[in-house]
């Protein structure tokens, strides 16, 4: 079955701390999104990536094909980074099929 | 622009009653899909299109109907509403399929009581 497991479940963090959020998948993809979701609802897309490394202020996200994992890093944290963050992934027999893991919930405290 | 837009916010139903959610998204994309998320759970994806016309499943289509007759729109009808249908909705829309950026509506929180 096409998984995807994020880790840690919950983080918490002090204001200024370097933060990963990591992300595994079970077999060969085509896509993975990072996406936020802010406590009250609203679900934005950080980051799409298929290969390599990308970066947008002070989050930068990776992705290792061969190992299958995939890693958000936020630089110099802030309360307003605290939200939920979920990977998403489109795997490869699936062109129309994303598959979302359950998310990390990160808590910058002050 | 709009981006994606969803309606109701809130809804409470009594079982059995049918529904519809109301989904647009004003940037002309192909793509458009609604989940389900509920807690402890990933997002799960309800059902899909790909274009004005053409419509499939994802993961979890039972006890749910979609149409996509313009490009526009995409309502998603609960079609005799049960407990556990409740949950809160999202649609998504993208150009072309969903390797590109995904543009999220803001969610209906729905309740059948």
């Amino acid at each position: 079955k096409n998984e995807v497991e994020q880790s840690p479940q919950n983080l918490t963090a002090q204001e200024g701390e370097f933060i990963t959020i990591n992300c595994s998948y079970s077999v060969g993809i085509s896509a993975l999104h990072w996406l936020q979701q802010h406590p009250g609802g609203g679900i934005v897309s950080l980051f799409m990536l298929s290969s390599g490394k990308k970066k947008h202020g002070r989050l930068i996200a990776t992705i290792n094909i061969q190992e299958k994992h995939s890693s958000l890093h936020i630089t110099a944290s802030h309360p307003r980074d605290s939200a939920v963050y979920i990977c998403a992934v489109l795997f490869g027999g699936s062109n129309y099929k994303l598959t979302f893991g359950k998310g990390t919930l990160l808590t910058v405290n002050p | 622009n709009a981006g994606v837009t969803q309606t109701p916010k809130f809804q409470v139903l009594k079982t059995g009653q049918s529904m519809t959610l109301q989904c647009a998204q004003d940037m002309n994309h192909e793509y458009m899909s609604w989940y389900r998320q509920d807690p402890g759970m990933g997002l799960r994806l309800i059902h899909y299109s790909v274009g004005a016309g053409i419509t499939d499943q994802g993961e979890v289509p039972n006890g749910y109907n979609v149409s996509r007759s313009t490009t526009e729109d995409f309502p998603l009808r609960l079609l005799s509403a049960a407990p556990s249908q409740t949950s809160v909705y999202f649609c998504a829309s993208s150009r072309l399929a969903p390797y590109n950026e995904q543009f999220f509506g803001p969610g209906t929180r729905l309740t059948v009581l």
